[in-house]
């Protein structure tokens, strides 16, 4: 499975923007850039995913490099509901499709 | 909105026990998962279930640990014999079908105690 990384944790304030990285240096042409999410204390949450284009829903926006090595997860305007460890992961479509986690971002947000 | 069920939320258990941990995946789903998550570390992959069999499973996922869709609506992950280390959230996700890019959606956990 291709690899990402992110940072260990971030620190943004209520009602700001939230940039959050993640590389994927190894990324495969056919994998998919999904993001989910996990509150304290309940399971993941899809948050948003995309391929090759900019996405944009009503949670999140999704930006994606050119190359597609890299990806941003954009918070518009953060809430103190916001704060979870943010996961990006990559997603082959073949087979059964498992996600794999990693650490992820763990993101804290100050009113 | 639909959303994944699990019960119990929380199950404490001698080891050595068997124990049964169900799901109700969202109506029309296809694909079914399990993960688990020990406190502190990452959520894991353990065994995703498709067309009434296991369409993949992880190292985890030994002979202790079986999964069943006994009827149209529950998945059950089942544990013959807890050890100490089988202490985790474990998750069940379900999918709707094969489109490569269509998400997953979690249940809340049940936490699994073993004393």
């Amino acid at each position: 499975d291709a690899k990402t990384t992110q940072p260990n944790s971030m620190e943004s304030n209520e009602e700001e923007p939230v940039h959050l990285p993640c590389n994927h240096s190894t990324i495969s042409g056919t994998d998919y850039i999904h993001w989910y999410r996990q509150l304290p204390s309940q399971g993941p949450e899809y948050v948003i995913h995309g391929l090759t284009s900019n996405v944009n829903n009503r949670m999140a926006s999704l930006a994606i490099a050119e190359d597609r090595k890299s990806s941003t997860l954009i918070l518009h305007r953060a809430t103190l509901r916001d704060a979870a460890v943010y996961y990006c992961i990559l997603r082959v479509i073949q087979g059964a499709q498992k996600l794999v986690f990693g650490q992820g971002t763990r993101l804290t947000i100050n009113p | 909105e639909p959303e994944v069920t699990q019960t119990p939320s929380h199950q404490v258990t001698q080891m050595g026990q068997e124990v049964i941990l169900r799901c109700v995946p969202i109506s029309n789903h296809l694909y079914f998962y399990w993960y688990r998550q020990i406190l502190g570390q990452k959520v894991e992959f353990l065994v995703s279930f498709y067309n009434n069999e296991i369409s993949e499973k992880s190292e985890i996922f030994d002979d202790q640990f079986s999964v069943e869709r006994p009827d149209g609506s529950n998945f059950t992950l089942k544990i013959r014999s807890t050890k100490l280390e089988d202490s985790a959230m474990y998750f069940c996700a379900s999918r709707p079908g094969t489109a490569g890019n269509q998400p997953q959606h979690f249940g809340d956990g049940t936490r699994l105690s073993i004393l």
